[in-house]
């Protein structure tokens, strides 16, 4: 999608390697959120942002960890990968529910 | 935030109109309901959304019952494009600003 760009598409890690996943906006939105979707489950809220430094916990937000030094980045870590950490990332933006979320492309990441 | 209902699937002509049903029971006074759609494996995509009026954008219209309690999506020409699981979520504005997505309903339109 225009203004909201993920990376990397898709990765291979091995359990209990660190990973990185970064979120780059283009619009200069205050609220950026990063989910993971998996068969069964839906799409649920890993750990969100209201600003630059300003993060909070999701419903899931158990082995991940977030941070945003620009207003533009929104990087997602798995400090130590597991396999039930496979999953399909999505981040998404906005400038506030009033205007809806434009949802990045997606990550596809596999632990093996 | 309030707890909504969708049915798991729904069949649709292509060409005709695709209604696409919510329960919101227990919707609070400041909650809005939003719209969205996944199609496939991409990022999902924003609809529309509403308080109590009804509205309308070039991509559907949304319907709210006078006591706020269900809502209808409406895609007034379905194509197979449409083809997608939409997803209906209630929530207050200016609080949190997340939304928490359910298990949609995954609309098929046929030929």
């Amino acid at each position: 999608d225009a203004g909201i760009t993920q990376s990397p598409r898709h990765k291979v890690t091995e359990t209990g390697t660190p990973v990185t996943l970064r979120c780059h906006q283009t619009e200069n939105h205050r609220y950026m959120y990063w989910y993971r979707q998996d068969p069964g489950h839906g799409l649920r809220l890993i750990h969100y942002s209201y600003g630059v430094k300003d993060t909070d916990k999701g419903e899931v937000s158990d082995g991940y960890s977030v941070s945003r030094s620009k207003t533009e980045d929104f990087l997602l870590t798995l400090e130590s990968a597991t396999s039930s950490q496979t999953s399909v990332y999505f981040c998404a933006i906005s400038q506030g529910l009033d205007y809806g979320y434009t949802f990045g492309s997606g990550t596809r990441l596999t632990v093996v | 935030d309030a707890k909504t209902t969708q049915p798991p699937s729904m069949d649709c002509a292509e060409g005709r109109a695709a209604n696409l049903p919510c329960n919101h029971s227990t919707i609070s006074g400041n909650e809005y309901v939003y719209w969205y759609r996944q199609i496939h494996s991409q990022g999902p995509q924003y609809i529309i959304h509403g308080l109590k009026n009804n509205e309308t954008n070039e991509m559907a219209s949304l319907i709210i019952t006078e006591d706020r309690k269900s809502s209808t999506l409406i895609l007034p020409h379905a194509t197979l494009r449409d083809t997608a699981v939409y997803y209906c979520i209630a929530t207050p504005v200016g609080g949190s600003e997340k939304l928490v997505f359910g298990k949609g309903t995954k609309l098929t339109v046929n030929p």
